[in-house]
């Protein structure tokens, strides 16, 4: 099982429309948990750390269910800027604590 | 304020050739590391540097050198390239943990192994 698993979409929806992505992790010891955001041939940036009550930053909300074991983010007014790749990035424990990457969700905002 | 910057940020190599990979950052960060993405694959962990002096395996360390001399430089070598290693290469930095810090990316470098 990959540790960190995401639907590669792309998810096409039009400005204005809300969208949500979920992501499944297989460390049940995982203790942080983030989304980053990529553009196309950029490098990938922070979009929000998720906490375990949930919390939102403008029109994106990110949510945590520990016992599922898995990550949402919500987006809602879409923008055509909001077009680009979310990577759902977990902690991983090898010595040092580490990142590990979804391979990435594909959003689409069309006008 | 530069951040992290790569050099350099696009190479063509033949199979066997060398070459290295600098990473610098200007913002007095512990923490670097060096990943690769492939289409598919995402983002996998190539090394990692705690500090400076230190240096320690990712994910996919088979074929990769890495050296951390001063605290702003990270360096990735290939000591002979081969065509599995075409890919994007991006390093980041953090201050300290990446899980209590944010993780600042470079630009990347899109290297070519024929």
């Amino acid at each position: 099982r990959k540790e960190v698993e995401q639907d590669p979409g792309p998810f096409n929806v039009p400005e204005g429309a809300t969208v949500a992505f979920n992501c499944t992790y297989s460390n049940s010891a995982s203790q942080s948990f983030f989304w980053y955001r990529q553009d196309c041939r950029k490098e990938p940036k922070l979009l929000m750390s998720v906490y375990s009550s949930g919390n939102e930053d403008g029109r994106f909300t990110a949510q945590l269910n520990r016992a599922s074991q898995y990550i949402s983010l919500l987006i809602r007014d879409s923008k055509l800027s909001d077009s680009a790749t979310y990577l759902c990035v977990v902690n991983s424990y090898s010595g040092y604590s580490t990142l590990t990457f979804g391979k990435g969700t594909m959003l689409l905002v069309s006008p | 304020n530069a951040g992290v910057t790569q050099t350099p940020k696009f190479r063509v190599l033949k199979t066997g050739q060398s070459m290295t990979l600098l990473c610098a950052q200007d913002m007095n960060h512990e923490y670097m590391y060096w990943y690769r993405q492939d289409p598919g694959m995402g983002l996998r962990l190539i090394h990692y540097s705690v500090g400076e002096g230190t240096t320690a395996k990712g994910e996919v360390p088979d074929g990769y050198n890495v050296s951390r001399l001063k605290k702003q430089n990270f360096l990735l070598g290939l000591e002979s390239a081969a065509p599995s290693q075409t890919s994007v290469y991006f390093c980041a930095s953090s201050y300290r943990s990446p899980v209590q810090e944010t993780q600042y990316f470079g630009p990347g470098t899109r290297l070519l192994v024929l």
